[in-house]
């Protein structure tokens, strides 16, 4: 009954450097997302994968890269880790598709990243 | 300004009391409203989902939602200690496949 697993859960990177943060789901959902979450924040959306093939752009995709590996899988990189990157990331699912937008989303325990 | 602002908090109530935490939102065309109870270091769990304007109880919890005032909230009744969390409001539009969140309301319940 895993739902949405993120790894790793705790990094620490210094600047410059690269990571990939890894997500996959098992209820067979169409869509992943990325968010980050920083105080006072709230949720911000990186990137999203309607379905498998395609990804688009949310409202702070700068910095990072995405790719839909299969259904299951949704991979967020960090080409060059900035001090500003530091945050707390989530991936989540939900069933939404062309035919029905609007579903609950399941989120990932989350990946705790800090940038020195 | 952001699209979705949120009370930022934090809230500390006895327990027992009414939690009540409210959103504003400044695009009429957000149709799907939710609530997210996030407890610390966890990800977040869909609390209440609604759609059309009105109330919807589900136990203890009731969601309100007025699109009239662009303007929704949270209810928590006889609230329990295990009610401590971060609440975070959260709608979409129609046809899209994104949530648009607010920043969220830590709310503690002390015993």
């Amino acid at each position: 009954n895993a739902g949405v697993t993120q790894t790793p859960k705790f990094q620490v990177l210094k600047t410059g450097q690269s990571m990939t943060l890894q997500c996959a789901q098992d209820m067979n959902h169409n869509s992943m997302y990325w968010y980050r979450q920083d105080p006072g924040m709230g949720l911000r959306l990186i990137y999203y994968s309607a379905s498998e093939g395609t990804t688009d752009k949310g409202e702070v995709p700068n910095g990072y890269n995405v790719s839909r590996l299969n259904k299951r899988e949704f991979s967020l990189r960090l080409e060059s880790a900035a001090p500003s990157q530091t945050s707390v990331y989530f991936c989540a699912s939900s069933e939404a598709s062309s035919g029905r937008r609007n579903t609950e989303a399941f989120f990932g325990q989350g990946t705790r990243l800090t940038v020195v | 300004q952001k699209e979705v602002e949120q009370d930022p908090g934090p809230l500390s109530v006895p327990e027992g009391a009414i939690v009540s935490l409210n959103c504003t939102y400044s695009n009429s065309a957000f149709q799907y409203f939710m609530w997210y109870r996030q407890y610390s270091r966890k990800g977040p769990e869909l609390l209440m989902y609604t759609y059309s304007s009105g109330n919807k109880e589900d136990g203890r919890f009731t969601a309100q939602v007025d699109k009239s005032s662009k303007y929704i909230s949270l209810f928590i009744r006889d609230s329990q200690p295990s009610d401590s969390a971060t609440y975070l409001c959260a709608m979409s539009y129609l046809s899209d496949y994104k949530l648009s969140f607010g920043a969220g309301t830590t709310v503690t319940v002390r015993a």
